[in-house]
C-alpha cells in the first residue's frame, strides 16, 4: 500500500516566523512531490512543485526533497495570517497515473 | 483561459436516488481525475481518464460509483442508490497528458449530501 504521511496539525506558528511542514511517503520509486494548498471551502491549489533531490525556491515558499530518507518539507518564511490553510502533499508513484494525497497538516498563523 | 468548472456546486439528494455530477476541464487537457473528500480528510482518488479511457477504476468505491468521459472532455461521476455515507465533497481536476509529472488544476468541487 502507497502511503504519504503528514501531522494532521494544527500547527501554530507567530506572524512573520517560518512555517515547516513535513511529508513522509513509502514508495522509494516516486519521482514527482507537489505541495497544494486548500482554505477552508474551497478546492485546492498548487504552491510547489519539485522533482529533483535538494531545495527549490520560490518567494517565500521553499519545498526540500530528501529522496533517500523519503521525506519532501515546505518551508514558508514571514508566515502571514493569509497562510492560514491546509497544506496536502501529494506524491506520483513512478510510472503510474495515480497521485496519492496525504491528509494535510493545517497551518494557523497568529497575528 | 477558463479553468475547470463542476456542477451542480451543492446537492442535496435523499438516501437512494441516483444523482450526476459534471467536469468540464480545462481545454486541451486530456488527463482527468475524480476524487472525494469527506470533511476533514484528505483526498481519495476515484478515477483516473486518458482521453475518453479509465484505465483504472479500482479507486471508486463500491459499483454504485461509475463514471465516463466523451469527446475527451466533459466527464460525468454518477451515483446511483446514494447512501449517507456517500456525502463529501467531489473534486475534479485535469492535466495536460498522462506524465505524471503534470500539474493538477483542481475545480470548485460540488459538495453532496445525502439525506
Amino acid at each position: 500500500q502507497k502511503e504519504v504521511e503528514q501531522n494532521s496539525g494544527p500547527l501554530s506558528v507567530p506572524e512573520g516566523a517560518i512555517a515547516s511542514l513535513n511529508c513522509t511517503y513509502s514508495d522509494r520509486g516516486s519521482q514527482s512531490f507537489f505541495w497544494y494548498r486548500q482554505y477552508s471551502g474551497k478546492s485546492p491549489e498548487l504552491i510547489m512543485s519539485i522533482y529533483s533531490n535538494g531545495d527549490k525556491e520560490d518567494g517565500r515558499f521553499t519545498a526540500q526533497l530528501n529522496k533517500a530518507s523519503q521525506y519532501v518539507s515546505l518551508l514558508i518564511r514571514d508566515s502571514q495570517p493569509s497562510d492560514s490553510a491546509t497544506y496536502l502533499c501529494a506524491v506520483n508513484f513512478s510510472g503510474t497515473y495515480k497521485y496519492i494525497f496525504g491528509t494535510g497538516t493545517r497551518l494557523k498563523v497568529l497575528a | 483561459g477558463a479553468g475547470v468548472s463542476q456542477s451542480p456546486s451543492n446537492k442535496v439528494t435523499e438516501k437512494g436516488k441516483d444523482v450526476e455530477l459534471r467536469c468540464d476541464p480545462i481545454s486541451g487537457h486530456t488527463a482527468l481525475y475524480w476524487y472525494r473528500q469527506s470533511l476533514g480528510q484528505g483526498l481519495e482518488f476515484l478515477i483516473y481518464f486518458q482521453g475518453n479511457s479509465a484505465p483504472d477504476k479500482s479507486g471508486l468505491p463500491s459499483d454504485r460509483f461509475s463514471a465516463e468521459r466523451t469527446g475527451g472532455s466533459v466527464s460525468t461521476l454518477t451515483i446511483q442508490r446514494t447512501q449517507q455515507e456517500d456525502s463529501a465533497v467531489y473534486l475534479c481536476a485535469s492535466s495536460p497528458s498522462q506524465a505524471g509529472q503534470e500539474t493538477q488544476y483542481f475545480g470548485p468541487g460540488t459538495r453532496l449530501l445525502v439525506l
